[in-house]
């Protein structure tokens, strides 16, 4: 089956400028995650939707970060304006999971994202 | 809060060694367990995992892992380490169905060949 599909692979921005990351989980998969992996650091979640729903998005910096899940397919993740701390690995994930089952999460390859 | 703590940041073998890689979760209610690896320049990939039952888990690779409730504990081990195994190795956890993974901080696995 196909993986989880994420683009760009690579993004260079100056800070304060925005940026958008792209998400296309395994097809039937209900739940979808966002982390942010900074260098030497295990990946943070950042927001968890199911289907097209927000299940948890307490670390999500709301004031610059945002992210949607339209038609509870793909998802995209905006971050406005981008600090120099933001540079990490933005990676997508999704499961099978639902509220009565449990499941692994898939991982995409990752965006990674260098602020200067 | 809820946690996974991984003690070893860094760890060192020759090949033919024996590899047990330590992990913690936090919280006493009901937990999935998570091994990951991340070989270079690829993405996570599951090693192996436990939602219940045999608390000897085994995965792929050669790898098993073993669940002690009493310990908060799901340390991962593998008998003879290869220099193919030379990766970032990540524990999570996840406190009930459908909700979040939560990783700790990861162990860079060194094989000296």
């Amino acid at each position: 089956e196909a993986g989880v599909a994420q683009s760009p692979r690579y993004k260079i921005i100056e800070k304060r400028q925005s940026v958008a990351f792209w998400c296309n989980p395994i097809s039937g998969h209900a739940t979808l995650y966002w982390y942010q992996q900074i260098l030497g650091q295990g990946p943070k979640l950042l927001i968890q939707f199911q289907n097209n729903g927000v299940v948890d998005d307490s670390q999500l910096p709301k004031d610059r970060f945002s992210a949607e899940r339209l038609k509870g397919v793909d998802s995209t993740l905006k971050i406005q304006p981008a600090k120099l701390e933001d540079s990490a690995v933005y990676l997508c994930a999704s499961s099978l999971a639902t509220g009565h089952s449990n499941t692994e999460a898939f991982f995409g390859q990752g965006t990674r994202l260098t602020v200067v | 809060a809820q946690s996974v703590s991984q003690h070893n940041h860094h760890v060192i073998l020759s090949e033919a060694a024996s590899l047990e890689l330590g992990c913690n979760y936090s919280y006493g209610g009901t937990v999935n367990l998570f091994w990951y690896v991340q070989y270079p320049g690829q993405h996570l990939q599951l090693l192996l995992k436990y939602f219940s039952g045999d608390p000897l888990v085994k995965g792929i690779k050669g790898f098993e892992a073993e669940f002690i409730k009493s310990k908060f504990s799901f340390n991962l081990r593998k008998p003879s380490v290869q220099w193919s195994d030379t990766a970032e190795y990540f524990c999570a956890a996840s406190y009930s169905s459908a909700s979040k993974i939560i990783f700790g901080s990861g162990t860079r696995l060194s094989i000296r060949p």
